[in-house]
């Protein structure tokens, strides 16, 4: 079974803070995904990665930035955290060529 | 934005009920999957549609890729308590690079 593991399930941050979110995925997959969910709004792709140190902007990248250091690891990075930016936060992670992603459980962020 | 129009919102059905949701969008999509959130957990891979038309079931969930390749249903039936989460669609656009686009959710609630 994949599994894709999140550092942490909850996290509380002060504004201004600098926030990592760290995902590890056991599977070997070459992509690797971070969302944000918000209720009503689905699921809105931050960044993603084709492979290690390779990135892309998803549709909502503005105030976030990613790592691939390791092909198993995917960081994502709140450089100067806000409240808008509270929120549930979702790993994936695919094979090459396939369609179907694998989530992580989430880490619930809150920005006060 | 987001380009898949999911309904209902939320249902809150009695217990051996049966339950049906769809994904609509004017775009033409090549797959759809449908994913299941537990509270606090991240979405799960229920079902994945590749052909238009094409009628799939797993266990007691049914869901359809539309002809148009414009929308897709998924059916619970004799739905029981587990069966509570959020349901999201899911749709793979022809050029998209093989990228998700997500609807925004039906939220489930079960009456015992």
């Amino acid at each position: 079974d994949v599994k894709v593991t999140q550092s942490s399930r909850y996290l509380v941050k002060r504004t201004g803070e600098k926030v990592f979110l760290e995902c590890v995925q056991d599977m070997d997959h070459e992509n690797m995904f971070w969302y944000r969910q918000d209720p009503g709004l689905g699921l809105r792709l931050i960044y993603f990665s084709y492979d290690v140190k390779m990135k892309e902007k998803g549709d909502i990248p503005e105030g976030y930035s990613v790592s691939r250091e390791k092909k198993e690891r995917f960081s994502l990075i709140l450089e100067s955290a806000s409240t808008n930016q509270t929120s549930m936060y979702l790993c994936a992670s695919r094979r090459r060529g396939r369609i179907e992603q694998f989530f992580g459980p989430g880490t619930r962020l809150t920005v006060l | 934005g987001q380009q898949l129009n999911q309904s209902p919102q939320s249902m809150f059905i009695q217990e051996g009920e049966d339950v049906s949701m769809n994904c609509t969008s004017s775009s033409i999509f090549n797959t759809w999957l449908w994913y299941k959130q537990d509270p606090g957990e991240g979405p799960v891979l229920l079902i994945a549609l590749y052909k238009a038309g094409e009628l799939t079931s797993n266990g007691r969930l049914t869901a359809q890729f539309g002809i148009t390749r414009k929308d897709s249903f998924l059916n619970i039936s004799a739905s029981i308590p587990s069966d509570v989460g959020i349901y999201f669609c899911a749709g793979q656009r022809n050029n998209a690079g093989n990228m998700l686009t997500f609807g925004g959710g039906t939220r489930l609630m079960v009456k015992p």
